[in-house]
């Protein structure tokens, strides 16, 4: 059974276009994430939500919102795609500090 | 801010030992430690409370000197399994959002 899940696994797609990338954890935790990854493999947090309750909004352009529609599940939308949007976009939860990484999204921005 | 690992990368021959660094400008609340394989997602090694306490588990282990604001993650008798790309998160204030830095890439030969 996965634990974390994301789907699409790769997403190819031309700038401009709108986009969303889903995440679903069967872990029953609390809090869910979401990373960029980029090509020089630096992590850097997006958003957080505990319980369907946003926690964390680093600065990222407001093209990008999340949505959870429950606990278990944390949407990451796209809006008006840009070059510099690709990378590896990872979705992960915790319950105690420990972080479970979903497999993640490669995304790329034609 | 960022924390900063050294070394970048290491290459070590199976059994030999190593050392890596994840030092902070700032005051720490907790340490986090990931390894990640090539297209895989992170994978949660240990984490590192205030208190200076060293974890381990196999042979890997960790140390935590916060009034340095600094780790290291100590990898011995490596084995060709440990190679990949280490990451120490940082969390200032308890809230588990995580500050990555840059990794540490680590090649085991046999």
């Amino acid at each position: 059974d996965t634990a974390v899940s994301q789907t699409p696994k790769y997403l190819v797609t031309q700038m401009g276009n709108d986009k969303s990338i889903k995440c679903e954890q069967n872990l029953g935790h609390d809090t869910m994430y979401w990373y960029k990854q980029d090509s020089k493999k630096f992590l850097k947090i997006m958003f957080s939500y505990n319980n369907k309750e946003l926690i964390i909004n680093e600065t990222v352009p407001n093209r990008f919102s999340p949505k959870s529609p429950d606990k278990a599940h944390l949407n990451l939308h796209i809006n008006s795609l840009e070059l510099g949007d690709s990378a590896v976009y990872f979705c992960a939860s915790s319950q105690k500090a420990e972080q479970y990484f979903g497999p993640g999204t490669r995304l790329t921005v034609t | 801010q960022q924390p900063v690992q050294s070394p970048q990368a290491v290459i070590l021959r199976e059994g030999e030992d190593a050392v890596i660094n994840c030092s902070s400008s700032k005051a720490l609340y907790s340490v986090h430690w990931y390894r990640q394989k090539h297209g895989e997602a992170p994978v949660f090694l240990m984490i590192l409370l205030k208190g200076g306490e060293q974890k381990g588990h196999d042979k890997i282990s960790a140390s935590f000197n916060e009034k340095k604001q600094q780790s290291s993650l100590y990898l011995t008798a490596s084995q060709l399994s440990y190679s990949g790309t280490y990451f120490c998160g940082t969390d200032q204030g308890g809230s588990e959002k995580l500050v990555f830095g840059k990794g540490t890439k680590l090649t085991v030969n046999p």
